[in-house]
């Protein structure tokens, strides 16, 4: 049973534009939850995050929003550039749990140019 | 410079031969976890420690050991690799509670 769920695996979005990945989850002890954006041969790198007592985080062209009452987020990017071309990784804190984090499958954004 | 750092990068072994992954991170943080990637699963969790000499399971711990003698060290350990093992790994590490995880850059393991 997957807790955190990206259904999405690939996107492509025209540079410029806007990008919009989608994020489920299942557990309603989750409390924080992050987005990292991953290249080919690196690590995931941590991108933007929000506590679950908020509904909106932005940091420069990207913004998390939270629906707790639909267990969603997204993460939007405006404008989309090349270098954004990367796989997003949603990821989630159980708040009554050991402190980890549960990933989705992650999402692979590709901006055309 | 703040990173988590891992070795080798690479490595090609074969089936039953004991190996080590190591890992280190240099930021005092009291939490460590492996975790491994694969096509289709995403990033899966194999192991975490809390502080030193405080290690469990993950999701997926079977035919892997862990240690924690030292707060910066966290060594990932196949004491009899088979095939299934092939993957990337990646160690990471956080400060306790509301905070991120930071990743070092895995290690791509290949068992023939």
């Amino acid at each position: 049973d997957q807790q955190v769920k990206q259904n999405s695996p690939s996107l492509s979005v025209q540079e410029g534009r806007i990008s919009i990945l989608n994020c489920d989850y299942t557990n309603s002890m989750f409390d924080y939850f992050l987005w990292y954006k991953k290249y080919p041969a690196e690590g995931p790198t941590f991108l933007i995050s929000i506590s679950s007592i908020k509904d909106k985080n932005e940091d420069g062209r990207f913004t998390v929003f939270l629906n707790k009452s639909a267990k969603h987020l997204s993460l939007h990017i405006v404008p989309s550039q090349p270098g954004d071309s990367a796989v997003y990784f949603c990821a989630a804190r159980d708040g009554g749990g050991a402190d980890g984090l549960t990933f989705g499958k992650g999402t692979h954004l590709i901006i055309q140019p | 410079e703040a990173q988590v750092t891992q070795n080798p990068r690479y490595l090609i072994t074969v089936t039953g031969k004991k190996l080590t992954v190591t890992c280190s991170q240099n930021m005092n943080h009291e939490y460590m976890s492996w975790y491994r990637q694969d096509p289709g699963l995403g990033l899966r969790q194999i192991y975490y420690s809390m502080n030193v000499e405080v290690t469990d399971k993950g999701d997926v711990p079977e035919g892997y050991k862990v240690s924690r003698k030292e707060k910066r060290n966290f060594p990932l350990i196949l004491e009899s690799p088979s095939p299934n093992q092939t993957s990337l790994y990646f160690c990471a590490s956080k400060r306790q509670g509301i905070s991120p995880l930071h990743f070092g850059n895995g290690t791509r393991l290949t068992v023939t």
